[in-house]
């Protein structure tokens, strides 16, 4: 079956601009992930659904991150008055519930100028 | 708060050659194991994992044992290819919550013919 989608694939943006990214976790997958992976951190968790709700926010590094899942489905990442520290691959996973077990999308490259 | 310490790269070896990639953990209770793989231009997959202690997970040649006692989760490979070229990242997750994966820093390994 079909895997974890995330669009777009690249995104480039000006400094002070708000971007949008994209994911759609694997049909029936009721756990949906966000990650971050830049050169200087790694790769760091950011938010945890399950369902539409996220009971772990934890790793979101400021305000101007946020996200919202709808349908237990697609899910949105926004940053909104980007800087360039935010440039980085941001990654979706999904899973089914208890598992432990993640499927990563491919991811979203990120570039602020 | 739960870490997870791997072996710094580089790595470079020969075709054949033998592979260990040492990973070290912290954690409160009782992580599962993972090591996951980013070929070039691509995801991150699940290699292998171990949800206890002394299960050893084991796929495409790789094995890698859990060591309580240690602390340890090391990725070893008898004899590796050229196709094994990628960045290997060690993580762990605990059963509580979010199940969130905590990831080492990666380790970029080039095998060369």
């Amino acid at each position: 079956g079909a895997g974890v989608s995330q669009s777009p694939s690249n995104k480039v943006t000006e400094k002070g601009k708000d971007v949008e990214l994209r994911c759609d976790p694997i049909s029936g997958h009721t756990a949906l992930y966000w990650y971050r992976q830049s050169l200087g951190q790694g790769l760091e968790f950011l938010i945890y659904f399950q369902g539409n709700s996220a009971p772990d926010k934890s790793g979101l590094p400021s305000d101007r991150f946020s996200a919202e899942r709808t349908g237990g489905s697609v899910s949105t990442l926004t940053i909104q008055r980007t800087q360039q520290e935010d440039s980085a691959v941001y990654l979706c996973a999904s899973s089914y519930r208890g598992s432990e077990t993640q499927y990563f999308g491919p991811g979203t490259r990120l570039l602020v100028l | 708060g739960d870490s997870v310490t791997q072996m710094e790269g580089p790595v470079t070896l020969s075709e054949e050659a033998f592979l260990t990639i040492n990973c070290t953990y912290t954690a409160t209770g009782y992580p599962s194991l993972f090591w996951y793989v980013q070929y070039p231009g691509e995801g991150l997959q699940l290699l292998l994992k171990a949800t206890k202690a002394d299960d050893k997970g084991s796929n495409k040649g790789f094995e890698a044992t859990y060591r309580k006692e240690t602390t340890s989760f090391h990725l070893e490979k008898g004899s590796v290819q050229v196709s094994d070229s990628a960045v290997y990242f060690c993580a762990l997750s605990t059963l509580q919550g979010a199940q969130k994966l905590v990831f080492g820093q990666g380790t970029r390994l080039t095998i060369n013919p």
